[in-house]
C-alpha cells in the first residue's frame, strides 16, 4: 500500500519567515496530494491541495510543488504569521479505484512572534 | 449548518467495557468515514461508508465496528476497549467517495485505562 514520510516532525520559524513542509509517497499511480492543518482541539480542516497533472498551485501565502518523478510534493507558507501555528498533514491519494487518503506523521510548526 | 459533529468530545473507558462513538452531519453527503489520530502517527482510516447501507474496512479496523444508521449518522462500536484503543477519533464526510472533500468533525478523545 501507499506510505507518505513528511519531514520535519517539528519546525519553529520566526514571524514573517517561510517555512517549508516536505513529504514523500511510495505509489506512483497516486494522482491527488492535499494538505491540511489541525488547530489544538480542532479536527484537521483542507487548506490546498495538487492534482498529479500539476506541478505548483498557490493561494495567498501557501503554496504546493509535485515532483511526480521523485514522488515527492512540498508545503511552502511564506509570510508567517501566529495563526499559522498549527500541525500540518500531508497525504496521498492511490490511483484510479482508490478511496483512501494515507497520511503522513504531522509536522508541528511553531510560529515565533 | 453544524457540519460534522461528533459525541461524546471525551470519555474515558476500563478495559474490556464497551461503547458507541457517535456521529452526524447536516451536509447531506452520501460517504462518511472514521479515523484515529495517535500521537507521531498521522490519521489512519478505520472503516468507510461510501453510502447508506454500505461499509469497508480502512486500514486498522480491528476491534471496532460500525453502523450506517441512516444518511446522516455514522456510529464506531468498541465492543471490548483495550488500551491500544487509547485515541483521538474524527469522523468525516463527503460527496460519494470524495476523499478529496473531506469535512472532519473535532473529534472524541477516548482514553482506555
Amino acid at each position: 500500500g501507499e506510505n507518505v514520510e513528511q519531514h520535519p516532525s517539528t519546525l519553529s520559524v520566526q514571524e514573517g519567515d517561510s517555512a517549508v513542509i516536505k513529504c514523500t509517497y511510495s505509489d506512483s499511480a497516486s494522482n491527488y496530494f492535499p494538505w491540511y492543518k489541525q488547530e489544538l482541539g480542532k479536527g484537521p480542516q483542507l487548506i490546498i491541495d495538487i492534482r498529479s497533472n500539476v506541478g505548483e498551485k498557490k493561494d495567498q501565502r501557501i503554496a504546493v510543488t509535485l515532483n511526480k518523478t521523485a514522488k515527492h510534493f512540498s508545503l511552502h507558507i511564506t509570510e508567517t504569521q501566529p495563526e499559522d501555528s498549527a500541525v500540518y498533514f500531508c497525504a496521498a491519494k492511490g490511483g484510479a479505484g482508490s478511496y483512501q487518503l494515507t497520511f503522513g506523521k504531522g509536522t508541528k510548526l511553531s510560529v515565533i512572534p | 449548518n453544524a457540519g460534522v459533529t461528533q459525541t461524546p468530545k471525551f470519555q474515558v473507558l476500563k478495559t474490556g467495557q464497551s461503547m458507541t462513538l457517535q456521529c452526524a452531519q447536516d451536509m447531506n453527503h452520501n460517504s462518511m468515514y472514521w479515523y484515529r489520530q495517535d500521537p507521531g502517527m498521522g490519521l489512519r482510516l478505520i472503516y468507510y461508508s461510501a453510502s447508506e447501507g454500505t461499509t469497508d474496512k480502512g486500514e486498522v479496523p480491528n476491534g471496532y465496528n460500525v453502523s450506517r444508521l441512516n444518511k446522516r449518522e455514522f456510529s464506531l462500536r468498541l465492543e471490548s476497549a483495550a488500551p491500544s484503543q487509547t485515541s483521538v477519533y474524527f469522523c468525516a464526510s463527503s460527496e460519494l467517495l470524495r476523499v478529496d472533500e473531506q469535512y472532519f468533525g473535532p473529534g472524541t478523545r477516548l482514553t482506555v485505562t
